[in-house]
């Protein structure tokens, strides 16, 4: 079974800190794939990135970065420099390649201006 | 972004009565699925489509049918709709090439009165 572990449940910083978001997973699959979505206050879900298990090289996108560290099964997002745009509700979600993708809960980034 | 849309966007309806959701793609992708979002349970596979007329159930399956009689449409059924399938539905496409990159619709919001 898979399981996808999103531990902060809500999360409040000021405008311009950094700030990370954690994910912790399991599963029994050698090969498999983590992904971070983001749901703005407008409710649709945005694709943010995929990892391969496989590849354990940190990615940068501008002010994001994600973290994946197979020792500790953790697929961390940190957000620099945080903006009032960055408020949504991120999923991290875990998937070994099938139709299968197993979510976390979620958490709540709210981001004061 | 991925061509999917969602009707209606909105819906409220009374406890017995029948409601179809309907998906809509221009992707061509070949899979489609169908979520419900709840607080406090992230997004739950209801079923899940992987080709014209092939259909599975998902980890909430009771009280949902599924059709796929066209690539680019997914409809889902609550054959008597319960207050507690009041929620968020989404719909969902992907490619099986893509390591299940899933993209979202804009969802649709059901309430069960």
């Amino acid at each position: 079974a898979q399981k996808v572990t999103q531990a902060q449940t809500e999360i409040s910083v000021v405008e311009k800190e950094d700030v990370t978001l954690d994910c912790v997973y399991e599963t029994r699959d050698t090969t498999y794939y983590l992904f971070w979505y983001k749901q703005p206050p407008s409710g649709e879900l945005v694709f943010l990135i995929r990892r391969n298990s496989f590849d354990e090289q940190n990615e940068i996108s501008g002010r994001y970065s994600w973290n994946f560290q197979k020792s500790t099964s953790s697929f961390n997002f940190t957000i620099t420099a945080s903006q009032v745009v960055d408020s949504a509700v991120y999923f991290c979600a875990l998937s070994p390649g099938s139709y299968q993708l197993t979510f976390g809960k979620g958490t709540k980034l709210s981001v004061i201006p | 972004d991925a061509g999917i849309t969602q009707s209606p966007r909105h819906k409220v309806t009374e406890t017995g009565t029948p409601v179809t959701l309907r998906c809509h793609q221009t992707e061509n992708h070949r899979y489609m699925y169908w979520y419900r979002q709840d607080p406090g349970h992230g997004l739950r596979l209801i079923h899940y489509s992987y080709g014209v007329k092939d259909t599975d159930k998902g980890e909430v399956s009771d009280g949902y049918s599924v059709s796929r009689s066209k690539t680019e449409d997914f409809l889902l059924t609550l054959e008597s709709a319960t207050s507690s399938q009041t929620s968020v539905y989404f719909c969902a496409i992907s490619e099986p090439s893509s390591y299940n990159e899933q993209f979202f619709g804009p969802g649709t919001r059901l309430t069960v009165l």
